[in-house]
């Protein structure tokens, strides 16, 4: 099947500090990635659809200042946590799939942050 | 609101019996219903779809189920073995939708 690659898989970083994480699709062209946040023993809760060459859509609650998505290629979308803060540590995870063609959804192996 | 709901949190479930897990929806229409399983620290891997005008879908030892009348879907792993202990969840689409809406997932243990 297709692959989503998603990096780095884990990461540490001092709160008031940005982090990047990358999303890609390395063997399709995905014009939309979709970005989760997933809680210790929750469910994925979408944060926001990532079009290719346009802005994001953002669900309601998550604020677009804080969480910046850049999908500037039909194979690379990353989600900038900026300022982060302890709060904000959680699993994110990324999928791509062609979803309104009743195809499934892949996932990258997902991001550990952790803000200290 | 929309709610997806699945039967337990946990779920064990002796080696080589059937692992039966539910997934109930409200207020909700979704053209199709899909599952996935997931382990610790991963994301989470696609098993089997059903469309809304499908009753049954098999795949190797796994079958789902899908009832709209109840606005349920059961999904079933034959022969279970401790290597399916996994989160399983379950996820649904409408048919404009281009994202899906995941279930709170169920923790399978299958105890050797």
């Amino acid at each position: 099947g297709a692959v989503v690659s998603q990096h780095p898989s884990w990461v540490i970083c001092k709160s008031g500090t940005s982090v990047k994480i990358e999303c890609r699709s390395l063997d399709f062209q995905a014009t939309t990635m979709f970005w989760y946040r997933q809680f210790p023993k929750q469910s994925l809760m979408l944060m926001a659809t990532s079009n290719e060459g346009s802005k994001a859509t953002y669900e309601q609650g998550v604020e677009k200042d804080k969480f910046l998505i850049n999908h500037a290629s039909l194979t690379l979308s990353t989600l900038t946590v900026t300022s982060a803060h302890p709060e904000d540590s959680s699993f994110y995870i990324c999928s791509a799939g062609a979803l309104w063609q009743g195809s499934e959804a892949f996932f990258g192996q997902g991001t550990r942050l952790t803000v200290v | 609101s929309q709610k997806i709901e699945q039967n337990s949190e946990a779920l064990n479930v002796q080696e080589g019996k059937t692992a039966t897990l539910t997934c109930n929806y409200t207020n909700y229409s979704p053209a199709y219903l899909q599952w996935y399983r997931q382990d610790p620290g991963r994301g989470p891997v696609f098993l089997l779809l059903i469309r809304e005008n499908e009753k049954e879908k098999r795949k190797e030892r796994l079958k789902v189920t899908f009832d709209t009348t109840l606005k349920q879907s059961l999904f079933h792993i034959t022969a279970s073995q401790p290597a399916d202990s996994a989160t399983y969840l379950c996820a649904l689409a409408s048919g404009s939708a281009r994202q899906l809406t995941f279930g709170s997932g169920t923790q399978l243990t299958v105890l050797p």
